[in-house]
């Protein structure tokens, strides 16, 4: 069974710095991994999708790495902002057919003070 | 262009209760599945849809049912509501098996007393 894990659970920063949230998942045998990002209240939105075969996917600020053979993925926010903080999710698909059938992490809780 | 909307927003059941969570999407996506989120547990998948028809289980299917009539609506249902069904649920959909990202809905807080 597929399980992921998240750490730090909880992050704090001052504004600037650059910062790597962590993502790893035990069965490296995976179509893909997506980033999420959820703010307090809200649904999850997200942020980058690698596909198997890429090592890594940039937008914007935002730069996510995978490293399937060590079972690993990180996302780097550079310049980090006070618009920043929300909680980080990584996800990865159980099924290779079917996206929606995926293990979530428990997510860093980013908190980017002005 | 809406996305998925999920309904209601929050809801209180006293337990024993039935009611239903609305989703639907207007992407046309093929793929539809439901979550609960969990402090501590993070997000467990309760029903999944490949399409209009076909349903099936996830991690945590007890006490819950599902249905998929149109591409559109993904209901879930609740049969007697139970206080361990409290949480928060959301709705996620998808265009294809694998190559896209998952569509989240705002999500349906729920209390169970």
């Amino acid at each position: 069974k597929q399980e992921v894990t998240q750490i730090p659970a909880a992050l704090s920063v001052p504004e600037g710095e650059n910062l790597v949230l962590n993502c790893s998942f035990t069965d490296s045998a995976i179509y893909n991994l997506q980033w999420f990002r959820q703010d307090p209240g809200k649904g999850l939105t997200s942020l980058l999708l690698i596909q198997s075969s890429q090592r890594e996917q940039t937008s914007g600020r935002l730069n996510a790495s995978l490293d399937k053979s060590s079972g690993r993925s990180t996302l780097y926010i550079a310049a980090s902002q006070p618009g920043d903080s929300a909680t980080y999710l990584c996800a990865v698909p159980t099924s290779r057919t079917n996206a929606g059938k995926s293990t979530f992490g428990d997510g860093t809780t980013l908190t980017v003070k002005p | 262009n809406a996305g998925v909307t999920q309904t209601p927003k929050f809801q209180v059941l006293k337990t024993g209760q039935s009611m239903t969570l609305q989703c639907a999407q207007d992407m046309n996506h093929e793929y539809m599945s439901w979550y609960r989120q969990d402090p501590g547990m993070g997000l467990r998948l309760i029903h999944y849809s490949v399409g209009a028809g076909i349903t099936d289980q996830g991690e945590v299917p007890n006490g819950y049912n599902v249905s998929r009539s149109t591409t559109e609506d993904f209901p879930l249902r609740l049969l007697s509501a139970a206080p361990s069904q409290t949480s928060v649920y959301f709705c996620a959909s998808s265009p294809d098996r694998g190559g896209s990202p998952l569509h989240f809905g705002n999500g349906t807080r729920l209390t169970v007393t």
